[in-house]
């Protein structure tokens, strides 16, 4: 069946440091991939997303690619802000036959000043 | 447009009760879908529901159940409250594909606790 595999976390970086958080998928089919971030007593917010291979989501700085040949979309940013702490869901929805949404287990990130 | 909106915000019960969430989707929006978010375990997918059926269930015992209405709001209940159950349960509605939109759009989240 479909799933996502993110890195586990706690990842802690400075401020202004390179984010990278990987993400890997197995699905049949052609996916569309997304990335959902958390921030502390909230719900999930759609960040990014990609529909097709070798396309890129980008949203605040955050950009994540779709390679098909890899199955990933490993989440980076340049420059991480204090205000980035949160936490990251990678997910998947098969376009055909269920239309279930997989959710990986989430990366929380902390970024320190 | 409004967002998701999720009623209530916090629910504090007893062991052995009942409960009632409610879900309330973008305008527009069809698909409803609900998620159990846990420290252990977690987001863990409960069920969708789409123009009123359900659509996709996840796995949980019998004592979860939910539907949704014409106007596409949803309500969850679980029966017989374990103190397993306390987790923050969350809705999120969907275009379902319309217009290629399969972006998920979450609400707040109802925290319940039950004691």
């Amino acid at each position: 069946g479909n799933s996502v595999t993110q890195m586990e976390g706690p990842v802690t970086l400075s401020e202004e440091a390179f984010l990278t958080i990987n993400c890997t998928y197995t699905a049949t089919g052609y996916p569309s991939l997304f990335w959902y971030v958390q921030y502390p007593g909230e719900g999930l917010q759609l960040l990014l997303k990609a529909t097709k291979a070798d396309d890129k989501g980008s949203n605040k700085g955050f950009e994540a690619t779709y390679r098909k040949e890899t199955t990933s979309f490993h989440l980076e940013k340049g420059s991480v802000q204090v205000s980035d702490s949160a936490v990251y869901f990678c997910a998947l929805m098969a376009t055909s036959g269920t239309y279930k949404y997989i959710f990986g287990t989430g990366t929380r990130l902390k970024v320190l000043a | 447009k409004a967002g998701v909106t999720q009623t209530p915000r916090y629910l504090i019960k007893t062991r052995g009760q009942q409960v009632t969430l409610s879900c309330s989707p973008i305008s527009g929006h069809r698909s409803v879908s609900w998620y159990q978010q846990t420290p252990g375990q977690g987001l863990q997918f409960l069920f969708e529901y789409f123009s009123e059926t359900q659509r996709n269930k996840g796995n949980f015992p019998g004592r979860f159940s939910g539907r949704q209405f014409s106007n596409s709001r949803s309500e969850m209940n679980v029966s017989t409250l374990e103190l397993g159950d306390s987790a923050l349960y969350l809705c999120a509605s969907s275009l379902a594909g319309l217009a290629g939109s399969y972006e998920q759009y979450f609400g707040p989240g109802t925290r319940l606790t039950v004691t």
